[in-house]
Protein backbone atom coordinates (compact mmCIF):
# COMPACT_ATOMS: atom_id res chain seq x y z
CA UNK A 1 0.00 0.00 0.00
CA UNK A 2 1.00 3.62 -0.39
CA UNK A 3 3.41 5.20 2.45
CA UNK A 4 2.03 8.61 3.84
CA UNK A 5 3.93 10.87 6.28
CA UNK A 6 3.05 13.49 8.14
CA UNK A 7 4.80 16.81 9.73
CA UNK A 8 4.88 17.26 12.62
CA UNK A 9 3.74 14.46 14.75
CA UNK A 10 2.61 16.48 17.82
CA UNK A 11 2.51 20.27 18.33
CA UNK A 12 1.85 22.58 21.01
CA UNK A 13 0.62 25.96 20.28
CA UNK A 14 -0.53 29.23 22.25
CA UNK A 15 -4.43 29.84 21.29
CA UNK A 16 -4.51 32.26 18.72
CA UNK A 17 -1.47 30.92 16.91
CA UNK A 18 -1.60 29.13 13.03
CA UNK A 19 -0.57 25.72 13.08
CA UNK A 20 0.74 23.94 9.60
CA UNK A 21 0.18 20.67 8.97
CA UNK A 22 1.84 18.86 5.96
CA UNK A 23 0.98 15.46 4.53
CA UNK A 24 3.30 13.78 2.11
CA UNK A 25 2.31 10.61 -0.22
CA UNK A 26 5.64 8.84 -0.19
CA UNK A 27 5.83 6.75 -3.02
CA UNK A 28 2.77 7.45 -4.31
CA UNK A 29 1.15 10.19 -6.83
CA UNK A 30 -1.94 11.40 -5.24
CA UNK A 31 -4.42 13.33 -7.13
CA UNK A 32 -6.61 13.60 -4.39
CA UNK A 33 -6.13 13.26 -0.09
CA UNK A 34 -8.23 13.60 3.02
CA UNK A 35 -8.21 15.08 5.97
CA UNK A 36 -9.64 13.63 9.18
CA UNK A 37 -10.16 14.59 12.65
CA UNK A 38 -10.41 12.50 15.69
CA UNK A 39 -11.49 12.92 18.99
CA UNK A 40 -11.04 10.16 21.90
CA UNK A 41 -13.52 6.73 21.68
CA UNK A 42 -15.12 8.52 18.41
CA UNK A 43 -14.60 7.75 14.86
CA UNK A 44 -13.03 9.29 11.92
CA UNK A 45 -14.52 12.06 11.06
CA UNK A 46 -13.82 13.43 7.43
CA UNK A 47 -13.16 17.16 7.54
CA UNK A 48 -12.29 17.68 3.48
CA UNK A 49 -11.24 16.48 0.47
CA UNK A 50 -8.31 17.78 -1.04
CA UNK A 51 -7.64 17.96 -4.57
CA UNK A 52 -4.42 18.44 -6.38
CA UNK A 53 -4.59 22.16 -7.98
CA UNK A 54 -7.88 23.39 -7.47
CA UNK A 55 -10.02 24.13 -3.94
CA UNK A 56 -10.52 21.42 -1.32
CA UNK A 57 -13.87 20.35 -0.77
CA UNK A 58 -15.00 20.59 3.10
CA UNK A 59 -17.83 18.59 4.65
CA UNK A 60 -20.80 20.03 5.69
CA UNK A 61 -20.00 22.27 9.62
CA UNK A 62 -16.39 22.32 8.84
CA UNK A 63 -15.12 26.30 8.54
CA UNK A 64 -12.90 26.80 5.66
CA UNK A 65 -11.80 30.05 6.99
CA UNK A 66 -10.24 27.95 9.59
CA UNK A 67 -9.23 24.87 8.19
CA UNK A 68 -7.45 25.84 5.20
CA UNK A 69 -6.10 23.20 2.53
CA UNK A 70 -3.34 23.15 0.12
CA UNK A 71 -2.92 20.86 -2.38
CA UNK A 72 0.05 22.18 -4.16
CA UNK A 73 1.79 18.82 -5.79
CA UNK A 74 0.82 14.98 -6.43
CA UNK A 75 2.62 14.53 -3.14
CA UNK A 76 1.94 17.20 -0.84
CA UNK A 77 -1.21 18.40 0.77
CA UNK A 78 -1.09 21.21 3.54
CA UNK A 79 -3.60 21.78 6.66
CA UNK A 80 -3.09 25.04 8.19
CA UNK A 81 -5.22 25.26 11.53
CA UNK A 82 -5.81 29.66 11.84
CA UNK A 83 -6.40 31.25 14.95
CA UNK A 84 -6.50 28.28 16.54
CA UNK A 85 -8.80 27.94 20.00
CA UNK A 86 -8.38 24.84 22.49
CA UNK A 87 -11.02 23.47 21.25
CA UNK A 88 -9.55 22.89 18.10
CA UNK A 89 -6.62 20.32 20.18
CA UNK A 90 -7.47 16.68 18.15
CA UNK A 91 -6.01 14.18 16.37
CA UNK A 92 -5.27 15.38 12.41
CA UNK A 93 -4.68 12.39 10.06
CA UNK A 94 -4.14 12.42 6.10
CA UNK A 95 -4.85 9.88 4.03
CA UNK A 96 -4.80 9.21 0.21
CA UNK A 97 -6.70 6.56 -1.86
CA UNK A 98 -5.67 4.15 -4.69
CA UNK A 99 -8.39 4.42 -6.80
CA UNK A 100 -6.65 1.28 -8.62
CA UNK A 101 -7.81 -0.77 -5.55
CA UNK A 102 -10.23 1.63 -3.90
CA UNK A 103 -8.08 1.52 -0.71
CA UNK A 104 -7.33 4.56 1.91
CA UNK A 105 -4.01 4.27 3.15
CA UNK A 106 -3.34 6.61 6.19
CA UNK A 107 -1.01 9.04 7.87
CA UNK A 108 0.42 8.59 11.39
CA UNK A 109 -1.48 11.36 12.53
CA UNK A 110 -0.40 15.10 14.63
CA UNK A 111 -2.09 15.50 17.72
CA UNK A 112 -2.78 19.20 17.93
CA UNK A 113 -2.63 20.81 21.43
CA UNK A 114 -3.80 24.24 21.53
CA UNK A 115 -3.27 25.85 25.16
CA UNK B 1 -27.16 8.73 5.20
CA UNK B 2 -24.27 6.19 5.54
CA UNK B 3 -24.53 4.64 8.87
CA UNK B 4 -21.61 1.91 10.58
CA UNK B 5 -21.92 0.64 13.98
CA UNK B 6 -19.33 -1.57 15.96
CA UNK B 7 -19.73 -4.31 18.54
CA UNK B 8 -18.95 -4.77 21.25
CA UNK B 9 -16.72 -1.01 22.20
CA UNK B 10 -14.46 -3.24 24.33
CA UNK B 11 -13.46 -6.73 24.13
CA UNK B 12 -10.67 -8.48 26.14
CA UNK B 13 -9.46 -11.97 25.64
CA UNK B 14 -7.18 -14.65 27.04
CA UNK B 15 -4.26 -15.37 24.68
CA UNK B 16 -5.42 -18.49 22.63
CA UNK B 17 -8.80 -17.04 23.24
CA UNK B 18 -10.88 -16.73 19.56
CA UNK B 19 -13.57 -14.54 19.15
CA UNK B 20 -15.10 -11.99 16.46
CA UNK B 21 -15.80 -8.60 15.64
CA UNK B 22 -18.98 -7.23 14.40
CA UNK B 23 -19.54 -4.17 11.91
CA UNK B 24 -23.46 -3.29 11.25
CA UNK B 25 -24.05 -0.92 8.46
CA UNK B 26 -26.51 0.88 6.20
CA UNK B 27 -25.22 2.31 2.98
CA UNK B 28 -26.46 3.57 -0.13
CA UNK B 29 -24.87 1.44 -2.81
CA UNK B 30 -21.84 -0.38 -1.25
CA UNK B 31 -19.40 0.29 -3.19
CA UNK B 32 -16.63 -1.20 -0.27
CA UNK B 33 -15.92 -2.69 3.39
CA UNK B 34 -12.87 -1.54 4.83
CA UNK B 35 -10.84 -3.44 7.58
CA UNK B 36 -8.47 -1.12 9.63
CA UNK B 37 -6.31 -1.53 12.46
CA UNK B 38 -5.37 1.24 14.81
CA UNK B 39 -2.84 1.71 17.85
CA UNK B 40 -2.73 4.48 20.04
CA UNK B 41 -1.65 7.53 18.85
CA UNK B 42 -1.38 6.53 15.54
CA UNK B 43 -3.45 6.70 12.14
CA UNK B 44 -5.12 3.14 10.91
CA UNK B 45 -3.44 0.80 9.30
CA UNK B 46 -5.26 -0.72 6.36
CA UNK B 47 -6.31 -4.48 6.45
CA UNK B 48 -9.06 -5.57 4.22
CA UNK B 49 -11.69 -4.52 1.47
CA UNK B 50 -14.73 -6.76 1.03
CA UNK B 51 -16.95 -5.76 -2.11
CA UNK B 52 -19.78 -8.26 -1.66
CA UNK B 53 -21.59 -10.71 0.19
CA UNK B 54 -20.00 -13.93 0.95
CA UNK B 55 -16.59 -12.35 -0.04
CA UNK B 56 -14.00 -13.96 2.70
CA UNK B 57 -10.46 -12.49 3.28
CA UNK B 58 -7.92 -13.63 5.77
CA UNK B 59 -4.37 -12.38 6.52
CA UNK B 60 -2.43 -14.36 9.56
CA UNK B 61 -4.79 -14.70 12.56
CA UNK B 62 -7.77 -12.40 11.07
CA UNK B 63 -10.78 -13.23 8.50
CA UNK B 64 -12.88 -10.95 7.59
CA UNK B 65 -16.41 -11.68 5.90
CA UNK B 66 -18.82 -9.62 4.55
CA UNK B 67 -23.47 -10.24 4.29
CA UNK B 68 -25.56 -7.81 2.98
CA UNK B 69 -25.95 -5.82 6.28
CA UNK B 70 -22.99 -6.49 7.96
CA UNK B 71 -19.24 -7.52 8.56
CA UNK B 72 -17.47 -9.93 11.11
CA UNK B 73 -13.69 -10.20 11.94
CA UNK B 74 -13.01 -13.25 13.14
CA UNK B 75 -9.63 -12.92 15.30
CA UNK B 76 -8.24 -16.82 15.83
CA UNK B 77 -6.02 -17.99 18.59
CA UNK B 78 -4.95 -13.72 19.17
CA UNK B 79 -1.84 -12.89 20.56
CA UNK B 80 -1.37 -10.04 22.64
CA UNK B 81 0.26 -8.21 20.15
CA UNK B 82 -3.12 -7.81 18.61
CA UNK B 83 -4.23 -5.67 21.08
CA UNK B 84 -5.41 -2.38 19.27
CA UNK B 85 -8.50 -1.18 18.11
CA UNK B 86 -10.23 -2.29 15.08
CA UNK B 87 -12.00 0.21 12.86
CA UNK B 88 -14.98 -0.86 10.06
CA UNK B 89 -15.65 1.83 7.17
CA UNK B 90 -18.32 1.07 4.49
CA UNK B 91 -17.91 3.25 1.09
CA UNK B 92 -20.94 4.14 -0.40
CA UNK B 93 -22.78 6.24 -3.11
CA UNK B 94 -22.44 6.49 -7.22
CA UNK B 95 -20.64 8.72 -8.99
CA UNK B 96 -18.17 10.59 -8.60
CA UNK B 97 -18.29 11.02 -5.05
CA UNK B 98 -17.82 7.94 -3.02
CA UNK B 99 -17.63 9.25 0.86
CA UNK B 100 -16.03 6.72 3.55
CA UNK B 101 -17.86 6.43 6.80
CA UNK B 102 -16.39 5.23 9.59
CA UNK B 103 -17.32 3.53 12.92
CA UNK B 104 -16.26 4.35 16.18
CA UNK B 105 -14.21 0.53 16.25
CA UNK B 106 -13.76 -1.88 18.59
CA UNK B 107 -10.77 -1.88 21.29
CA UNK B 108 -9.17 -4.88 21.63
CA UNK B 109 -6.98 -6.15 24.49
CA UNK B 110 -5.59 -9.59 24.33
CA UNK B 111 -3.94 -10.49 28.16
CA UNK B 112 -0.78 -12.73 28.04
Amino acid sequence: GAVVSQHPSWVICKSGTSVKIECRSLDFQATTMFWYRQFPKKSLMLMATSNEGSKATYEQGVEKDKFLINHASLTLSTLTVTSAHPEDSSFYICSVRDRAYNEQFFGPGTRLTVL
Amino acid sequence: EDQVTQSPEALRLQEGESSSLNCSYTVSGLRGLFWYRQDPGKGPEFLFTLYSAGEEKEKERLKATLTKKESFLHITAPKPEDSATYLCAVQGGSGGYQKVTFGTGTKLQVIP
